[in-house]
């Protein structure tokens, strides 16, 4: 069966502080690769998506990025955090079709920037 | 901006109730509908999805409905549970892409026992 992990669950940084969160998948190969946030109370922003390695799409302009080194890592980074950078950030991967279906997510790093 | 999106965001009901929420969305030429579930704290689950060639589909307790005629959705819970209670969002495929899902704002479930 397919799982997802992403870590780290929890995380407190300083504003100007460098961040890296990570998922990967197991248990399927070639998968969409996504990166979302979510506000308090709020609904997912996406942030980045990848349909392969090496292959990014950046959704909203940030201080954020995304890279894919391996088929079923997708890394989000940051090289100075800002106040807005805190969230719920989840990574979700969908299986490679004509057209997309379901996703599924993994549990979420929960980011404080202070 | 975001073409799914819900009439209520805040929903009370008894334990033991049925649960209805809502989902409106504007693209007319969406052929696929998911329901997901988020607890608190915790990435959103899969509940049920739905194909534009059909009005109902039934899950364990769970039933989606399709109106393609007022582009609206719904999501109703029989008999609901403590465990019900989460955040539940609509989400479509999005307009003009192969790849990428719109969530809607998500609406709150709270059970009271």
């Amino acid at each position: 069966s397919q799982t997802i992990h992403q870590w780290p669950a929890t995380l407190v940084q300083p504003v100007g502080s460098p961040l890296s969160l990570e998922c990967t998948v197991e248990g399927t190969s070639n998968p969409n690769l996504y990166w979302y946030r979510q506000a308090a109370g709020r609904g997912l922003q996406l942030l980045f998506y990848s349909v392969g390695i090496g292959q990014i799409s950046s959704e909203v302009p940030q201080n954020l990025s995304a890279s894919r080194p391996q088929d079923r890592q997708f890394i989000l980074s940051s090289k100075k955090l800002l106040l807005s950078d805190s969230g719920f950030y989840l990574c979700a991967w969908s299986v490679q079709a004509p057209a997309i279906g379901e996703l599924f997510f993994g549990e979420g790093s929960r980011l404080t920037v202070l | 901006g975001e073409s799914v999106g819900l009439h209520l965001p805040t929903l009370s009901v008894q334990e033991g109730d049925n649960s209805i929420i809502n989902c409106a969305y504007s693209n007319s030429a969406s052929d696929y509908f998911i329901w997901y579930k988020q607890e608190s704290g915790k990435g959103p689950q899969f509940i049920i999805d739905i194909r534009s060639n059909m009005d109902k589909r039934q899950g364990q307790r769970v039933t989606v409905l399709l109106n393609k005629t007022v582009k609206h959705l719904s999501l109703q819970i029989a008999a609901t549970q403590p465990g019900d209670s989460a955040v539940y969002f609509c989400a479509e495929p999005t307009l003009g892409s192969n790849y990428k899902l719109t969530f809607g704002k998500g609406t709150l479930l709270t059970v009271n026992p």
